[in-house]
């Protein structure tokens, strides 16, 4: 059973600053199956990244992805004020699909 | 795009039985394009992967609910559906179905998640 563990726990940014979220995984991970979502309040997550760093239809090209192996990083590079949410990294390559335990964006 | 929207009680009593029903639009449940899931999301803690169903009973649960979960399919009306026996308080959650793409993963679509609480 592979566990994903994403780091930091909360990053509290400025608007216009970078954003690096880290998602590491218990074993290899074909990169073909690493996703990341984003999910704000009261709302179903919303698939930012597949294939650890591929943009899903219609996500600002601000949001990048990439890693192999069992490092994989989401970057923000300029942060907007709607990208307050909560970040979760996602492996399907081996069930049980574990998510991260998340990782909450806020701006200061 | 595939369409989602999940149906059920919204209160279940413990020690009795969670259903909920997932009905699909835009694709057919009894494809072998997707595989349809359920994770659910306790208040204020995160995504919690529960299974999936794929293609003629092909399933997989987490293991730290394998016991009391199962996950079927009604290809008559399109829908799959979530039971989960034995109901405590920690299964008080939002609970959402999404597919996911067999051969091509960036094919996810959620439905908008449905609070199940449980309480006497």
């Amino acid at each position: 059973e592979i566990v994903l563990t994403q780091s930091p726990g909360t990053l509290s940014l400025s608007p216009g600053e970078r954003a690096t979220l880290s998602c590491r995984a218990s074993q290899s991970v074909r990169s073909t199956y690493l996703v990341w979502y984003q999910q704000k309040p009261g709302q179903a997550p919303r698939l930012l990244i597949h294939g650890a760093s591929n943009r899903a239809t219609g996500i600002p090209d601000r949001f990048s992805g990439s890693g192999s192996g069992t490092d994989f990083t989401l970057t923000i590079s300029r942060l907007e004020p709607e990208d307050v949410a909560m970040y979760y990294c996602q492996q399907c390559a081996s069930a049980p699909w574990a998510f991260g335990q998340g990782t909450k964006v806020e701006i200061k | 795009q595939v369409q989602l929207r999940e149906s059920g009680p919204g209160l279940v009593k413990p020690s009795q039985t969670l259903s909920l029903t997932c009905t699909v639009s835009n694709a057919s449940v009894g494809t072998t394009s997707y595989y349809w899931n359920w994770i659910r999301q306790a208040p204020g803690k995160g995504l919690e992967w529960i299974g999936y169903f794929y293609y003629r009973g092909s399933t997989y649960y987490n293991p730290s609910l394998k016991s009391r979960v199962s996950i079927s399919v009604d290809t008559a009306k399109n829908q799959f559906s979530l039971t989960l026996t034995s109901v405590t308080a920690a299964d008080t959650a939002v609970y959402f179905c999404a597919s996911r793409g067999y051969s091509y993963v960036q094919d996810d679509f959620w439905g908008q998640g449905t609070l199940v609480t449980v309480s006497s």
